[in-house]
């Protein structure tokens, strides 16, 4: 049953901490991204990765980093520089090329105590 | 001037009828264009995609490119209760994979 998994559904970081969400896929897929929504938004890219061991910041990287040590696996961590964190977070993969679809995960909605 | 502009909504249609979303971009080279349906708390999940101008039928949804004008437009056919969503319109930039995506148009359909 191939497809993308995203976990948790739901997260709650303190003032201050760091947190990471997990993207995990079986689609063979090369590229992996993340993007954030907010409510009434669109979606914005914060970073993606075309191949293994290679990622590119996106719109708005500050405050988020990333890391694609294997070619399933997209996590992001959330650091305490990112002062509005609030939101819901999308991992979406695609296999390489000029004209390939994205494919999104169930997403993370993230929320500050 | 944003990348990709849709007009936000809310768009309501009497269930049967014909929806018609629009959606313009800034990016002339753009050869891609997508359209993904939300729905309230869920990812987005593909309908279809263009690439040649004219129009692509996929059962009840039709989209149509024009590139000389830079518009994208679906129309969604004998509209559904199931069809009321947010359509969020993605454009892949000339130069390279990332896509924009728009504010998204709200869709109600009334029964």
């Amino acid at each position: 049953d191939g497809g993308i998994t995203q976990s948790p559904k739901y997260l709650f970081r303190k003032e201050g901490q760091n947190v990471t969400l997990s993207c995990e896929q079986n689609l063979n897929h090369d590229a992996m991204y993340w993007y954030r929504q907010d409510p009434g938004q669109g979606l914005r890219l914060i970073y993606y990765s075309q191949i293994v061991n290679d990622f590119q910041k996106g719109d708005i990287a500050e405050g988020y980093s990333v890391s694609r040590e294997k070619k399933e696996s997209f996590p992001l961590t959330v650091t305490s520089a990112q002062k509005n964190p609030t939101a819901f977070y999308l991992c979406a993969s695609s296999i390489r090329g000029a004209l390939e679809t994205q494919y999104f995960g169930p997403g993370t909605r993230l929320l500050v105590l | 001037q944003k990348e990709v502009e849709q007009n936000s909504g809310p768009l309501s249609v009497p269930e049967g009828a014909i929806a018609s979303l629009n959606c313009t971009y800034s990016d002339r080279g753009s050869q891609s264009f997508f359209w993904y349906r939300q729905y309230s708390g869920k990812s987005p999940e593909l309908i279809m995609f263009i690439y040649s101008n004219g129009d692509k039928e996929d059962g009840r949804f039709t989209a149509q490119l024009n590139k000389a004008s830079q518009y994208v437009s679906l129309l969604i056919r004998d509209s559904q209760p199931s069809d009321s969503a947010t359509y969020l319109c993605a454009v892949r930039s000339s130069n390279d994979y990332k896509l924009s995506f728009g504010a998204g148009t709200t869709v109600t359909v009334r029964a």
